[in-house]
């Protein structure tokens, strides 16, 4: 079957540094993929992971373990700016996105 | 490069009737995909074009349709409308990553 789970919400302080993980199950695996979400604003584009490993990009970073069918997002220095949801997705053999419910992440003061 | 673009940004409707949505994909992206947003839920796949045809499909009623014109713009229609159709519609265009437009904010009363 085909299941994304992650945390439904975290609590960070402003200028620390969080990680949301994020696991996943299927047949088939194309790639993993992390967006960021403001409150009533459309998904944007954070990571993509495809090979192990970890992919740095500024103030985040996206892990990968194919074998274990983990993934992680690690945010580094938080800003308030950074309360968001983050949605992991994972991209099937059919080339299709399958969404995780998102993580609600509230950075305080 | 232009951004995803969809119409109308907001809409009201009764129940009962029905409404049609409009996305325009970034220039060269032939993929797009639907997806319906309630509060607190996830993204729920509805369905998927790529070059004119339907690749994939999620588990919605088929009061909801779509289809993709050649020039690779897409529409959806919900026909019968109900007040659980309330929600955010999303569209997002892609050559691999998926960028998304600002939505359809759908209210049924």
């Amino acid at each position: 079957g085909q299941n994304i789970d992650q945390p439904t919400e975290m609590t960070a302080t402003e200028g620390a540094i969080v990680q949301i993980n994020c696991t996943y199950q299927t047949s088939g695996f194309n790639g993993l993929f992390w967006y960021q979400q403001h409150a009533g604003e459309a998904p944007t584009f954070l990571s993509y992971n495809v090979l192990d490993g970890l992919e740095e990009k500024g103030r985040f970073s996206s892990f990968l373990s194919r074998s274990k069918g983990y993934s992680y997002l690690l945010l580094k220095e938080l800003q308030m700016k950074d309360s968001a949801s983050y949605l992991c997705a994972e991209m099937d053999s059919n080339y299709q996105l399958i969404w995780g419910a998102g993580t609600k992440l509230i950075i305080k003061p | 490069k232009a951004g995803v673009t969809q119409t109308p940004r907001y809409l009201i409707k009764t129940r009962g009737q029905q409404v049609t949505l409009s996305c325009s994909p970034i220039s060269g992206h032939r993929s797009v995909s639907w997806y319906q947003q309630t509060p607190g839920q996830g993204l729920q796949f509805l369905f998927e074009y790529f070059s004119e045809t339907q690749r994939n499909k999620g588990n919605f009623p088929g009061r909801f349709s779509g289809r993709q014109f050649s020039n690779s713009r897409s529409e959806m229609n919900v026909s019968t409308l109900e007040l659980g159709d309330s929600a955010l519609y999303l569209c997002a265009s892609s050559y691999y990553e998926q960028y998304f437009g600002p939505g359809t904010r759908l209210t049924v009363t």
